[in-house]
């Protein structure tokens, strides 16, 4: 079946980097356009970016853009999030979801999610 | 980057039948598809609707889901318990360079 699996959270100071982690099993990762969303405490569900299939195209919130990097390695089937200058706001818990295709765009993510992977942004 | 606009909370009681609206624009719900989910703090989220009024293999028949123009909405009929739970809607808006837009969330409790 499919199966997210998330890791790579914790604490962090801000400005450092972090590197998190989206293992994936259960089906063909090269196939499907992939997303990291993320919940603040006490907050709504935030989309925080998306890459295309290939890696070849990539999308981000207004939050995070410049900040944080979406990659992926297909022969690792797995997906990463580089969180470079997190600020305190950054802290939530981050989830990696499949898209329904491997094109980002028009649809937002399906019903295949991690169960998500805690940062929080502290000194 | 605005959010797709939910009511903050709704409530009803066991059997009733509750909606949730979704207001969006032109350039998200107007023009693409809406998915539903039913969210637990620390869960991970569960589709419950995608494509608008489609539902995925396992989820009652109790919930559905409709849209019209740059609205959508979600309807929960036979109200059980077990429904209390955060919904948001989500839907990819075409603005500027693309991005996926959630609804704030919708906190439903059942009475």
């Amino acid at each position: 079946q499919v199966q997210l699996v998330e890791s790579g959270g914790g604490v962090i100071q801000p400005g450092k980097s972090l590197r998190l982690s989206c293992a994936a099993s259960g089906f063909t990762l090269s196939s499907y356009a992939m997303h990291w969303v993320r919940q603040a405490p006490g907050k709504g569900l935030e989309w925080v970016a998306a890459i295309s299939y290939d890696g070849s195209k990539e999308y981000y919130g207004d939050s995070v853009k410049g900040r944080f990097t979406v990659s992926r390695d297909n022969s690792r089937n797995t997906l990463y999030l580089e969180m470079n200058s997190p600020r305190p706001e950054d802290t939530a818990l981050y989830y990696c979801a499949r898209d329904p295709g491997g094109i980002v765009g028009a649809t937002p993510p399906s019903g295949h999610w991690g169960q998500g992977t805690l940062v929080t942004v502290s000194s | 980057q605005s959010v797709l606009t939910q009511p903050t909370s709704v409530s009803g009681t066991p059997g009733q039948r509750v909606t949730i609206s979704c207001s969006g624009s032109s350039s998200n719900i107007g023009i693409n598809t809406v998915n539903w989910f039913q969210h637990l703090p620390g869960t991970a989220p569960r589709l419950l609707i995608y494509n608008n009024h489609q539902r995925p293999a396992g989820v009652p028949e109790r919930f559905s889901g409709s849209k019209s123009g740059a609205s959508a909405s979600l309807a929960i009929s036979g109200l059980q318990s077990e429904d209390e739970a955060e919904y948001y809607c989500a839907a990819w808006d075409d603005s500027l360079n693309g991005s996926v837009l959630f609804g704030g969330g919708t906190k439903l409790t059942v009475l």
